[in-house]
């Protein structure tokens, strides 16, 4: 079936440095990707997707492009703010299915 | 709009207790889904609804029914609580169950069972 991995954190980084946080998946057919970020005490809110091959989306300085040649999804900011400290989950959807979510990766920016 | 609600926001159960959590959404949307989250998981699909009278099971489907109320409602039912089942749960909804469509999650509902 459809699954996605994304890298095990948690993840800590300076305020300023670059973040990428690896996604891949396996998938038939043509899914969708998209990368969700739960801050804490709260749900989950969707960050950015892309729907097809060599798609970016981008959405509050973060970016991720849709790899098809390499199943990927890696999601990238250049400058982390502490405020960008958040679990993050990378997912997918595949014909009429719901979402499949990774496992989440903790990221904590520190000042 | 409020997006989606939940309640109650805290619980805490005795094993073999029943309890119904319940959701809703306000943007006339079609589909709606549960899950549940527990450390080092992630989320997992407990049931959902692709439209108003249909229900279908996720990836751990067993403990739990669900009943879609109306357009709006989508609750979700312990019948006898286990210590397993302590988890956060997460109500969602989307536009419909089509492969882009963004899902739209509550706040969640922290359950405990002793």
């Amino acid at each position: 079936g459809d699954s996605v991995t994304q890298m095990e954190g948690p993840v800590t980084l300076s305020e300023e440095a670059f973040l990428t946080i690896n996604c891949t998946y396996t998938a038939t057919g043509y899914p969708s990707l998209f990368w969700y970020v739960q801050y804490p005490g709260e749900g989950l809110q969707l960050l950015l997707k892309a729907t097809k091959a060599d798609d970016k989306g981008s959405n509050k300085g973060f970016e991720a492009t849709y790899r098809k040649e390499t199943t990927s999804f890696h999601l990238e900011k250049g400058s982390v703010q502490v405020s960008d400290s958040a679990v993050y989950f990378c997912a997918l959807s595949s014909g009429n299915t719901p979402l499949v979510f990774g496992k989440g990766t903790r990221l904590s920016v520190i000042a | 709009n409020a997006g989606v609600t939940q309640t109650p926001k805290f619980q805490v159960l005795k094993t073999g207790q029943s309890m119904t959590l319940q959701c809703a959404q306000d943007m006339n949307h079609n589909s709606m889904y549960w899950y549940r989250q527990d450390p080092g998981m992630g989320l997992r699909l407990i049931y959902y609804s692709a439209s108003e009278g249909t229900t279908d099971k996720g990836e751990v489907p067993n403990g739990y029914n669900v009943s879609r109320l109306n357009k709006r409602e989508f609750s979700l039912r312990l019948e006898s609580a286990a210590p397993s089942q302590t988890s956060v749960y997460f109500c969602a909804s989307s536009e419909d169950q089509g492969v882009a469509n963004t899902q739209y999650f509550g706040p969640g509902t922290r359950l405990t069972v002793l």
